[in-house]
């Protein structure tokens, strides 16, 4: 069973420029969250897609937009970079909605770090 | 605004020492979980609490969950320095305070250093 990967790893770009980032969800899993993290903060939610659909989104603004596809592999996309969002970008895959279809924990990936310069 | 409050935020322990880590809450929520995470590394789930009065227990680590009271514990029993990392505790909002569903709010972690 493959685990949720992330690519690029690693991600330098400067302000105004444009970012995508790349999950592939579990195997079996068909919702994936993303969230950002901060230096030395906790993790906040981005957006979810629940099976192509966007089913809830935090606190960000539209040029946070993300996408997901039928195979559930998912895209975060950042619009105009700004220097505060350099921070580690997380995707997390679950069976389901938290809560609601059975799934009972989300499973975090690796991450990608963005630096903007 | 949901909060999520964890302390300490920083816990300096010596090896064979006992020691709790606090999580409060401030909405209503049955579903609880508490992830670790290593320097430059993803957040690895240690457990998930989903009713009142949930304990959980993993080798030196135990969690336990009071909903009436919005308090989660993490307790750590004889530490050793393999457990040194960054603990979160995150909650699952009810619907009824306008969380999305299935997003999870975060608290700003615990790092906890184990020292010989």
């Amino acid at each position: 069973e493959t685990g949720v990967t992330q690519s690029p790893t690693h991600l330098i770009k400067t302000r105004g420029q444009q970012v995508t980032l790349r999950c592939s969800s579990q195997s079996g899993h068909n919702t994936v969250s993303w969230y950002q993290q901060a230096l030395g903060q906790g993790p906040q939610f981005i957006f979810q897609y629940y099976r192509e659909e966007e089913n809830g989104r935090g606190n960000f603004p539209p040029r946070f937009s993300g996408l997901q596809f039928p195979n559930y592999s998912s895209e975060l996309n950042v619009n105009a970079l700004e220097l505060d969002d350099s921070a580690l970008y997380l995707c997390a895959s679950s069976f389901g909605i938290l809560g609601l279809a059975g799934a009972d924990t989300q499973y975090f990936g690796p991450g990608t770090r963005l630096t903007v310069l | 605004e949901l909060k999520v409050e964890q302390n300490p935020l920083f816990l300096s322990m010596q090896e064979g020492k006992n020691y709790t880590i606090y999580c409060n809450y401030s909405t209503t929520s049955d579903r609880l979980y508490w992830y670790r995470q290593d320097p430059g590394k993803s957040l690895e789930s240690l457990f998930v609490l989903l009713s009142n009065g949930a304990v959980k227990q993993e080798g030196r680590l135990m969690a336990s969950l009071d909903t009436k009271a919005r308090l989660s514990t993490l307790h750590i029993t004889a530490a050793v320095h393999d457990l040194s990392a960054t603990y979160f505790c995150a909650v699952d909002p009810a619907m009824n305070y306008g969380g999305s569903q299935g997003n999870l709010i975060f608290g700003k972690g615990t790092k906890l250093s184990v020292k010989p």
